[in-house]
């Protein structure tokens, strides 16, 4: 499969402890993006990439949320501290480093809170 | 960048012609429209986009106004599969064009 992957796809955790997620993107795609959806909502960005480095940032994106792309290739996306309000689906999304075009999507990690 | 106004709701029947409308009467000269959808517990997916001109691929048309306060995306023959939430996205091209702002969209409903 050459699309974007995420891993892990589910993840439950307890209030207070730390999680990371993992998106893969398309090869030759330089440009990489994190998402965040929650139930009944459309997705809203969070931070994007080209290459390694870390081009614009959300405000949604709080001080105990981290994402790193460290050679240009994959992307971590980690939270620290997690509270309830964090549970959402994380979606990844790459693109090519063009004036239009489309984003690739994966199928997202889904987190749970307790 | 400029914001949409669409349906929170659409039925269509199997094999019919689908047409999504989006409102975006404060779109700026440089914003694209681009339309994606989202099938339940999947990534959001790419439609089409467009400036002015009306464009066609092998998923469906977009028809924007002379304006550009608005447009339709238009699926020529429904099928269940195209069951989805359809969001009308205005965004600058350049650097941040991947930078979406996904509203509520339109819940498209198709029925055998």
């Amino acid at each position: 499969d050459t699309g974007v992957s995420q891993d892990p796809r589910h993840k439950i955790t307890k209030r207070g402890q730390n999680v990371t997620f993992r998106c893969d993107p398309i090869s030759e795609h330089n440009r990489l993006y994190w998402y965040r959806q929650t139930l009944g909502q459309g997705p809203e960005f969070l931070t994007y990439f080209q290459n390694e480095a870390q081009l614009e940032k959300s405000r949604l994106l709080s001080d105990r949320f981290s994402a790193e792309r460290p050679k240009g290739s994959f992307s971590t996306l980690e939270i620290q501290r997690t509270e309830q309000g964090d549970s959402a689906m994380y979606l990844c999304a790459s693109s090519l480093a063009t004036n239009t075009g489309e984003l690739f999507f994966g199928e997202g990690s889904r987190l749970t809170v307790l | 960048d400029a914001k949409t106004t669409q349906p929170p709701s659409m039925d269509c029947a199997e094999g019919r012609a689908a047409n999504l409308p989006c409102n975006h009467s404060t779109i700026s000269g440089n914003e694209y429209v681009y339309w994606y959808r989202q099938i339940h517990s999947q990534g959001p997916q790419y439609i089409i986009h467009g400036l002015k001109n009306n464009e066609t691929n092998e998923m469906a048309s977009l028809i924007i106004t002379e304006d550009r306060k608005s447009s339709t995306l238009i699926l020529p023959h429904a099928t269940l599969r195209d069951t989805a939430v359809y969001y009308c996205i205005v965004v600058a091209g350049g650097t941040s064009y991947g930078k979406l702002t996904f509203g509520q969209g339109t819940i498209l409903t198709v029925h055998p």
